[in-house]
């Protein structure tokens, strides 16, 4: 149980197109959802904090523009990429809480997303 | 400066103990993990604690909090080739948001 996917598992994008990502809970519902971004050999850092049914919140420094943030229902949350660069070019990770059946705090990370901007 | 520390890097022969070490700074941090992230994939809980908790063993793995100096640490017993990878150590500072991760700490298991 506890598992999160998330599609594609790499893409490669032309500069100036958007890429969508999606992130899924398979087999337990999550309010929130957690995106981060990962540079080769760095940590991971929060971009945003997604809440079902409402606006991301997001940290300090990332565009919510260019990062667009959609949570539309319990198992689905998708991040944009518009207009990508090839500074976008990274790995991004999604996390997610099972916030109906446990009280605890773990989080369920999916596989990562390999975005390459050419 | 980061809010949660870690050495980069560390090299052990295999059968010997590992060492991971952490330092962070919220004093209020609920829960404190450790993910390992092999090269290319996602990242893999290996074990957290309480941090009303001082020790958590499982297995080969021994997870030490020290709140007052807040210093955890993790052992990995039997260190073996398998156990290359980058560890995370992360926290919580509250219940229901997001992990803060430390740099990671890259471990070379040699044969």
């Amino acid at each position: 149980g506890a598992v999160v996917s998330q599609h594609p598992s790499w893409v490669i994008c032309k500069s100036g197109t958007s890429v969508k990502i999606e992130c899924r809970s398979l087999d337990f519902q999550a309010t929130t959802m957690f995106w981060y971004r990962q540079f080769p050999k760095q940590s991971l850092m929060l971009m945003a904090t997604s809440n079902e049914g409402s606006k991301a919140t997001y940290e300090q420094g990332v565009e919510k523009d260019k990062f667009l943030i959609n949570h539309a229902s319990l198992t689905l949350s998708t991040l944009t990429v518009t207009s990508a660069h090839p500074e976008d070019s990274s790995f991004y990770i999604c996390s997610a809480r099972d916030s109906v059946t446990r009280f605890d705090d773990e989080q369920f990370f999916g596989p990562g997303t390999r975005l390459t901007v050419l | 400066g980061e809010d949660v520390e870690q050495s980069l890097f560390l090299s052990v022969r295999e059968g010997d103990s590992s060492v991971i070490n952490c330092t962070y700074t919220d004093s209020s941090s609920t829960y404190l993990y450790w993910y390992k992230q092999e090269p290319g994939a996602g990242l893999q809980l290996l074990t957290y604690i309480f941090s009303n908790m001082d020790m958590k063993q499982d297995q080969r793995l021994t997870v030490l909090l020290n709140k007052k100096d807040k210093h955890l640490s993790l052992r990995i017993a039997d260190t073996q080739t398998g156990d290359s990878a980058i560890y995370f150590c992360a926290e919580i500072r509250q219940a229901g948001t997001a992990l803060i991760f430390g740099k990671g700490t890259t471990l070379s298991v040699s044969s």
